[in-house]
């Protein structure tokens, strides 16, 4: 009921193409659902964030989109660049009584082709 | 404004040794939480502070501790070092008491145990 599960692994897009991330979780509990950027040598990034009562949040060429009934989450990246290429991790947030803590999935390795 | 700061970046210890890493949260944060990294098992959580108290743990033997101090900078130590403690140590920092679930990272304490 931790768990957040996220696909694909890896992912190869061509300069211009949409990225698109998903992520599906089982707790209800969880209320807010970030998603962050992480290159090599550095740590993980806020890139954008959604709380279940909003079904789409974007910034930007990032949109996140949220189906509650079917927790489910996912990440578009419009218009990918190479700068984009980097590992992407959804997460959830599980609070219990004040504390925080992120669930995490496995981490999407996106790769941007020139 | 300063980011999360961590100390040291890398380090190599040997089996049976310990190990303090330490981390200076984003001025204003009172919350900080360390997270483990490892190819195997992605981003786990180890335990976060607020106000120099424990709110959360994650599963994580005892051998992993953790403080926190007034000025809310925080430690984590970990003791008797074994080879699948290899990994990258982030610690994230936040408000912890509103804006919750936004965590912001550090560049994270590469450990090696050889």
């Amino acid at each position: 009921q931790q768990q957040v599960k996220q696909s694909p692994q890896s992912l190869i897009v061509q300069k211009g193409g949409i990225s698109i991330i998903n992520c599906a979780y089982e707790n209800t509990a969880f209320d807010y659902f970030p998603w962050y950027q992480q290159f090599p040598g550095k740590g993980p990034a806020l890139l954008i964030a959604i709380r279940p009562d909003v079904s789409e949040k974007k910034e930007g060429r990032f949109t996140i989109s949220f189906n509650k009934s079917a927790k489910q989450f996912s990440l578009h990246i419009m218009d990918s660049q190479p700068g984009d290429s980097a590992t992407y991790f959804c997460a959830a947030l599980a609070r219990i009584q004040g504390a925080q803590k992120l669930v995490f999935g496995q981490g999407t390795r996106l790769t941007i082709n020139p | 404004k300063a980011g999360v700061t961590q100390t040291p970046r890398y380090l190599i210890k040997t089996r049976g040794q310990q190990v303090t890493l330490s981390c200076s949260p984003i001025s204003g944060h009172r919350s900080v939480s360390w997270y483990q990294q490892t190819p195997g098992q992605g981003l786990q959580f180890l335990f976060e502070y607020f106000s120099e108290t424990q709110r959360n743990k994650g599963n994580f033997p005892g051998r992993f501790s953790g403080r926190q101090f007034s000025n809310s900078r925080s430690e984590m130590n970990v003791s008797t070092l074994e080879l699948g403690d290899s990994a990258l140590y982030l610690c994230a920092s936040s408000f912890g008491d509103r804006r919750v679930g936004e965590l912001f990272f550090g560049e994270g304490s590469r450990l090696t145990v050889l």
